[in-house]
């Protein structure tokens, strides 16, 4: 079944304590991008790759780093997390960044900073 | 600056039309979509528009007017499981950022 996955799909850390969101897609798609989503805020891109070892900043990439070392997986790290990184984060993929091509979304991963 | 901006919530009666609304003003411009997320789920795609006009997809239809930085979704024949927020979101000329709207919550009554 052609799918993203994430996980953890729940997770409840402390200030400081280093982690990482895996995502992977078996869709042989080459972009590949990482939201969270706040109550009233939307959808808002943190980091997004065109390909392998290309990646470059969405609109909200402090205090997150990723990685893109081959085309299947794209994890998020959040180095030092902090409470105001509390949300909900979805991974995406599409076949390639062109205009038409829609995003596929994986189930999403609760994320409660204490 | 990059601006969506969609209602926030709307209710409509089950087997009717509901038309959503969604303006934007971003820097490029390279196409719409709009995404259908129910509660707790993940977003999942309903239609996409780069060339002005209406796009029509079963019960759903969408409409852009790029002079206007203007976009609707129509969801004709409304059933209770259209229940769900749907998001505004425009991919940017080069194709790579995309921006989405708030989204708009649709509660479908009987």
């Amino acid at each position: 079944e052609a799918q993203v996955t994430q996980n953890p799909r729940y997770l409840i850390t402390v200030t400081g304590k280093k982690l990482t969101v895996t995502c992977s897609q078996n869709m042989n798609h080459e972009y590949m991008s990482w939201y969270r989503q706040d109550p009233g805020l939307g959808l808002r891109q943190i980091y997004y790759s065109m390909n392998v070892e290309v990646t470059d900043k969405g609109d909200v990439p402090e205090g997150y780093k990723v990685s893109r070392k081959e085309k299947r997986n794209f994890p998020l790290i959040l180095e030092s997390p902090s409470p105001n990184q509390t949300s909900l984060y979805f991974c995406a993929s599409s076949l390639w960044a062109a205009s038409g091509d829609e995003q596929f979304f994986g189930p999403g991963t609760r994320l409660t900073v204490l | 600056g990059q601006n969506i901006d969609q209602p926030t919530e709307m209710t409509a009666t089950e087997g009717a039309i509901v038309q959503i609304n969604c303006t934007y003003q971003t820097s490029g411009f390279n196409g719409l979509f709009w995404y259908q997320q129910h509660a707790g789920e993940a977003p999942t795609f309903l239609s996409y528009n780069v060339l002005d006009g209406l796009e029509e997809k079963g019960r759903f239809s969408s409409f852009l007017s790029r002079s206007k930085g203007y976009s609707y979704l129509l969801l004709k024949e409304l059933q209770m499981k259209d229940s769900a927020s749907y998001l505004c979101a425009v991919r940017d000329t080069g194709g790579f950022k995309t921006i989405f709207g708030a989204g708009t919550r649709l509660f479908v009554k009987a």
